[in-house]
């Protein structure tokens, strides 16, 4: 079956320092979500990509989708403490009735 | 009501114990999905109604698991004969049509001693 890893799985940083978690597929991505989800909580929807070579930005984050649809990735400039939590991709599997979610990526801050 | 609730939140079982756990969805949505999260993994889907109906239910491990979703709202997931390896969050998400946004719940953490 289709299985979607992260990297890293995880990532402490200094507080204002990049951070970036990549996401790849064995088989061809139909759209891709992203999911934050912090400490405790629950996955809460960031962001859906749908076009090959997609990018799309919300304040500090970039997210890009594969010119294969193979592969994405969440890029944060200058983290903040806010920004703590687990990152999950999500394939929608063509139809958003059943997301595959990848391995995620714990993003710790060093204030 | 403001998001989707589940309860409890919190359920503590013993080994080959019955247990149920209800989800409220947003009001209105009609599409309704359970997910298992056990720790440090990625929410996995178990399954999906499209109003009354499960539409989708090849992610239930096996049939010690079911749903049921009667008027098309409120769903209960029921877990006979729990298995220590049941352990999990199990999240319910809803959207308000198939192809749309899917806004989870805070979830219910499963322990089974």
């Amino acid at each position: 079956g289709q299985q979607v890893m992260q990297i890293p799985q995880y990532q402490h940083v200094q507080e204002g320092e990049d951070f970036t978690t990549y996401c790849n597929s064995s088989t061809t991505l139909s759209n891709i979500q992203w999911y934050k989800q912090r400490p405790g909580g629950h996955p809460v929807f960031l962001i859906q990509l749908v076009k090959s070579g997609e990018v799309k930005k919300q304040k500090r984050l970039t997210f890009q989708f594969g010119e294969a649809k193979k592969n994405s990735s969440l890029h944060i400039t200058a983290t903040q403490t806010t920004d703590v939590g687990t990152y999950f991709c999500a394939d929608t599997n063509f139809g958003n009735e059943k997301l595959t979610f990848g391995t995620g990526t714990r993003l710790t801050i060093i204030p | 009501g403001a998001g989707v609730s589940q309860t409890p939140s919190n359920k503590v079982t013993e080994k080959g114990k019955y247990v149920e756990l209800r989800c409220d969805p947003i009001s209105g949505h009609t599409a309704l999905y359970w997910y298992r999260q056990s720790l440090g993994q990625g929410p996995e889907f178990l399954i999906y109604f499209q109003g009354t109906g499960a539409a989708d239910d090849s992610g239930l491990p096996n049939d010690r698991f079911f749903a049921v979703r009667p008027e098309g709202s409120v769903s209960t997931l029921k877990i006979q004969r729990t298995e220590r390896g049941d352990s999990a969050v199990y999240l319910c998400a809803s959207s308000l049509i198939r192809t749309d946004t899917q806004y989870f719940g805070p979830g219910t953490r499963l322990t089974v001693l």
